[in-house]
């Protein structure tokens, strides 16, 4: 099966920078990559589909502009949340489907806005 | 509005016993379902999944139910064990685009020694 890396899985960073997440896919090439959030005590939401060779698809209320999504290659994704603010502090995962339609998760990344 | 809802945040079991974590859907087109279990900051991993031409799939200690008419879905996890301790999140998603996952909140499941 997939093994997805994610990277860093934690990182604080000031209010008005700007944070880069890498989503690695380690042994399956993968077309297509999602984006998940998790608040606090809540589930995990979707905000994006990251397409290889193309733009993300957003899920509706999702800033595209903020939440900038890059799919270079078959093996890795990128968010960088833009100009963080401290209500963008969350838990970020990405996440692969391979063909059989089980869908493997990165670690995730803590992403703590001060 | 969501659409995959698990109304008990945490649940507590004795090493041994019987656990039973509960998830409810409302969008009747759904018909994959799947139970991931999380440990603090680490991402979920896969546990069990159901389709809806199946009512029952079974994979050792792990059971998932799917009652279609009440759009529920149940995972049995016996006998339980105190590694089992995790946070357990139901999802589900539509027809061919099995891609796009709803997930519910996650019941935090706490087996006793």
């Amino acid at each position: 099966g997939a093994v997805v890396s994610q990277h860093p899985s934690w990182v604080i960073c000031k209010s008005g920078t700007s944070v880069k997440i890498e989503c690695r896919s380690l042994d399956f090439q993968a077309t297509t990559m999602f984006w998940y959030r998790q608040f606090p005590k809540q589930s995990l939401m979707l905000m994006a589909t990251s397409n290889e060779g193309s733009k993300a698809t957003y899920e509706q209320g999702v800033e595209k502009d903020k939440f900038l999504i890059n799919h270079a290659s078959l093996t890795l994704s990128t968010l960088t949340v833009t100009s963080a603010h401290p209500e963008d502090s969350s838990f970020y995962i990405c996440s692969v489907v391979d063909r059989g339609v089980q869908a493997f998760f990165g670690q995730g990344t803590r992403l703590t806005v001060v | 509005d969501q659409q995959v809802k698990q109304n008990s945040p945490s649940l507590s079991v004795q090493e041994g016993r019987i656990s039973i974590l509960n998830c409810d859907y409302t969008n009747s087109m759904f018909d994959y379902f799947l139970w991931y279990k999380k440990y603090p900051a680490e991402g979920p991993t896969f546990l069990i999944s159901i389709s809806s031409i199946k009512d029952k799939n079974e994979d050792g200690r792990f059971t998932v139910f799917l009652n279609k008419s009440a759009k529920h879905l149940s995972l049995h996890i016996v006998p339980s064990q105190p590694g089992d301790s995790a946070v357990y999140f139901c999802a589900a998603s539509a027809g061919r685009n099995f891609n796009k996952f709803y997930f519910g909140s996650g019941t935090k499941l706490n087996v006793k020694p």
